[in-house]
């Protein structure tokens, strides 16, 4: 079982609504992560939160808006989103070293119609 | 460029038939190599951390291995459960956690 807890698992929203995407973590780890995956390939990094501060922003479109209310919770809030957003979104969460590995949640599958 | 390249893209294997896979990079100031596992519709399984060439680590049937320019994920004896895409990923001292992905191998053990 996972350590990184993601909900919901899948989600399929149109174009015009809003939702949110959670991920919670009891591991004491002080920098997490969201990633973006498509089929068959690697995750594509989108947001990093260290001290619950937005430290890394990879110029994601801002209908994907992230926010970290506390060391143990990620959300991401997604408004107005394209079809082309339609992917695995995979939350992870590290040491505070800069070799400490990431440990990912099993992410959740969004579909826009 | 800083960048990570895996090969083969795809391995068919007996069970039990041992193989190799691997994973190559170009990465200034290399501070960890790292192996993931991952199953289909599920986020990547952390396996090993390589820090410095010459390192090894073991867990069940894998070992990984690193030198300066590559690193192996050794199978040996696979079974079909060991079956699943294989991905490694460099951190570099620039790039403040932003990992560097090689494209990953995709990994079918028939029984």
């Amino acid at each position: 079982d996972t350590e990184v807890t993601q909900t919901p698992k899948h989600l399929v929203m149109g174009m015009t609504n809003k939702k949110s995407l959670k991920c919670e973590q009891h591991m004491g780890h002080r920098a997490m992560y969201w990633y973006k995956q498509k089929a068959k390939k690697p995750p594509e990094l989108m947001f990093v939160y260290s001290y619950e501060k937005l430290s890394i922003n990879e110029s994601v479109p801002s209908r994907f808006s992230p926010e970290c209310p506390n060391s143990s919770l990620l959300n991401l809030h997604l408004h107005a989103l394209q079809p082309e957003d339609s992917a695995l979104y995979l939350c992870a969460s590290s040491g505070q070293g800069g070799n400490q590995p990431q440990h990912f949640g099993d992410g959740t599958r969004l579909s826009i119609l | 460029e800083d960048q990570v390249t895996q090969s083969p893209e795809a391995l068919r294997l007996q069970e039990g038939e041992s193989s190799s896979l691997n994973c190559s990079y170009t990465v200034s100031g290399l501070r960890g190599l790292f192996w993931y596992r991952q199953d289909p519709g599920k986020g990547p399984e952390f396996l090993f951390t390589l820090y410095s060439a010459g390192e090894e680590k073991e867990k069940e049937r894998l070992k990984a291995t690193l030198t300066k320019k590559e690193s192996f994920l050794h199978i040996t004896a696979p079974k079909p459960e060991d079956s699943a895409t294989y991905l490694c990923a460099a951190d570099n001292a620039g790039n403040n956690r932003k990992l560097i992905w090689g494209l990953g191998t995709s990994l079918a053990v028939n029984p």
